[in-house]
């Protein structure tokens, strides 16, 4: 069974540019989950798609953040315009469970893109 | 979201059994215990997953007692591949799961 895909591995801009980053779930994977990742820190959760809906992005900044799921598949996310606090690696996650199912899955996750802003 | 506490940093020997333990006092009822494991310029990987008492697969167990505050991590006979940073998540899977910063697990000859 292939993996989570993502593309690029590694991206430099240069702050203010605009960064666009992309996603390919595990077949049949219903949920999509983009993360943030800091050097030194845990993932922290940006959105999280059910389908091609949302189900929670509390924690993306959507002044610059932008993040979409169409056909409720492969995902992008974007950064405009990027700030040097943006620097870290993206992960995406997929899962085969529903939100509010009741029962318990395991996510995969993709190799990440590591993003640098200078 | 329950908070989790855990240790910082462990150091082990190869071959010893390594137990990391993560503090969830204010677990829901629906949440469940879920570990990852990350090794460096990787995505987390899912270890193991349990509600209550004890749940053992190929790679480790996952002991919980019965007020579910706490649970355990523990990981037979460690191997230096074993050295990664493992990440105690609580919550109900469907939603968002906070990763915190981790365990980071040192395994020495």
């Amino acid at each position: 069974e292939a993996g989570v895909a993502q593309s690029p591995r590694y991206k430099i801009i240069e702050k203010r540019q605009s960064v666009a980053f992309w996603c390919n779930p595990i077949s049949g994977h219903a949920t999509l989950y983009w993360y943030q990742q800091i050097l030194g820190q845990g993932p922290k959760l940006l959105i999280q798609f059910q389908n091609n809906g949302v189900v929670d992005d509390s924690q993306l900044p959507k002044d610059r953040f932008s993040a979409e799921r169409l056909k409720g598949v492969d995902s992008t996310l974007k950064i405009q315009p990027a700030k040097l606090e943006d620097s870290a690696v993206y992960l995406c996650a997929s899962s085969s469970g529903l939100a509010g199912a009741g029962w318990a899955w395991e996510q995969y996750f993709g190799p990440g893109t590591r993003l640098t802003v200078t | 979201l329950a908070k989790t506490t855990q240790p910082i940093s462990m150091d082990s020997y190869e071959g010893q059994e390594v137990n990391i333990t993560c503090s969830h006092n204010n677990i829901a009822t629906n949440d469940y215990i879920t570990w990852y494991q990350q090794f460096p310029s990787q995505g987390p990987r899912f270890i193991i997953q349990g509600y209550k008492t004890k749940v053992t697969n190929e790679v480790a167990s996952l002991f919980i007692p019965a007020d579910r505050k706490s649970s355990t991590l523990s990981l037979p006979r460690v191997s230096l591949s074993d050295t990664a940073v493992y990440y105690c998540l609580v919550g109900d899977p469907g939603y968002a799961l906070s990763f915190g910063k981790g365990t980071s697990l040192l395994v020495t000859p």
